[in-house]
C-alpha cells in the first residue's frame, strides 16, 4: 500500500521558521511535491524534489532524502497569509499524486 | 504560466440528478488529466486518471458507472456525477499534466458540489 505521514497541525508566530515533516511509504516513487491550500481554494504548487537535497524558492525550501523516505517543507519569515493547509504528495507512476493528510499551519501575530 | 480552468466552481443539485464538471487546459495540451475528491478537512483522494482518446483508469473503490469521465480532446476532460446523492457532496478538483513543461501538474480551481 501507499501511505504518507505528516503532522496534523502546527502553530507558529509571525517571523518564525517552521518545518513540516513528511514520511512516506509507496511504490513507484518519482518525487515528492508540496502544495499549499487555503480554505475553499484549490491546491497551489510549492515545490518538487526528485533528487536528494534541498530546493530553495524564496521563503520556502523543501528537502528530500530518498534513502530515508523522508522530506520536509521549511517556511521562513512566516507571515499571517501563510496560514493554510500544507500537503506533501508523492509523485507516482504516470504523474499520479498521492497526498498526505495535510498539516494545518496557524500563524499567530 | 499554465492555467487549468474548471467549471462550474460550485453547483447545488437535487438528489438523483446528474452533474457535469469540466476541466480545460487553456494554454497547453494535456494528454493526461486527474480527478480528485476532497471532503472537508481531509486530504485529496485520487478518483481516476483521464487519458485523451481512451478509457479512464479508476482508483480502487471508485464506481466508474457513477463517475463518468470523458477526455475527448487534448484540452478537455469532463467528470459526470450520475444520480448524485447527498454523500457525493464534496469538493472535486482536476489537474492536468503539461508534458511540454517538465510534466508539471496544474490544478483547476475546484468545484464544490452540494447534493440536496
Amino acid at each position: 500500500g501507499q501511505s504518507l505521514e505528516q503532522p496534523s497541525e502546527v502553530t507558529a508566530v509571525e517571523g518564525a521558521i517552521v518545518q513540516i515533516n513528511c514520511t512516506y511509504q509507496t511504490s513507484g516513487f518519482y518525487g515528492l511535491s508540496w502544495y499549499q491550500q487555503h480554505d475553499g481554494g484549490a491546491p497551489t504548487f510549492l515545490s518538487y524534489n526528485a533528487l536528494d537535497g534541498l530546493e530553495e524558492t524564496g521563503r520556502f525550501s523543501s528537502f528530500l532524502s530518498r534513502s530515508d523516505s523522508y522530506g520536509y517543507l521549511l517556511l521562513q519569515e512566516l507571515q499571517m497569509k501563510d496560514s493554510a493547509s500544507y500537503f506533501c504528495a508523492v509523485v507516482s507512476q504516470g504523474g499520479k499524486l498521492i497526498f498526505g493528510q495535510g498539516t494545518e499551519l496557524s500563524v499567530k501575530p | 504560466g499554465a492555467v487549468v480552468s474548471q467549471h462550474p466552481s460550485w453547483v447545488i443539485c437535487k438528489s438523483g440528478t446528474s452533474v457535469k464538471i469540466e476541466c480545460r487546459s487553456l494554454d497547453f495540451q494535456a494528454t493526461t488529466m486527474f480527478w480528485y475528491r476532497q471532503f472537508p478537512k481531509q486530504s485529496l483522494m485520487l478518483m481516476a486518471t483521464s487519458n485523451e482518446g481512451s478509457k479512464a483508469t479508476y482508483e480502487q473503490g471508485v464506481e466508474k458507472d457513477k463517475f463518468l469521465i470523458n477526455h475527448a480532446s487534448l484540452t478537455l476532460s469532463t467528470l459526470t456525477v450520475t444520480s448524485a446523492h447527498p454523500e457525493d457532496s464534496s469538493f472535486y478538483i482536476c489537474s492536468a499534466r503539461d508534458i511540454s513543461n517538465n510534466e508539471k501538474l496544474f490544478f483547476g480551481s475546484g468545484t464544490q458540489l452540494s447534493v440536496l
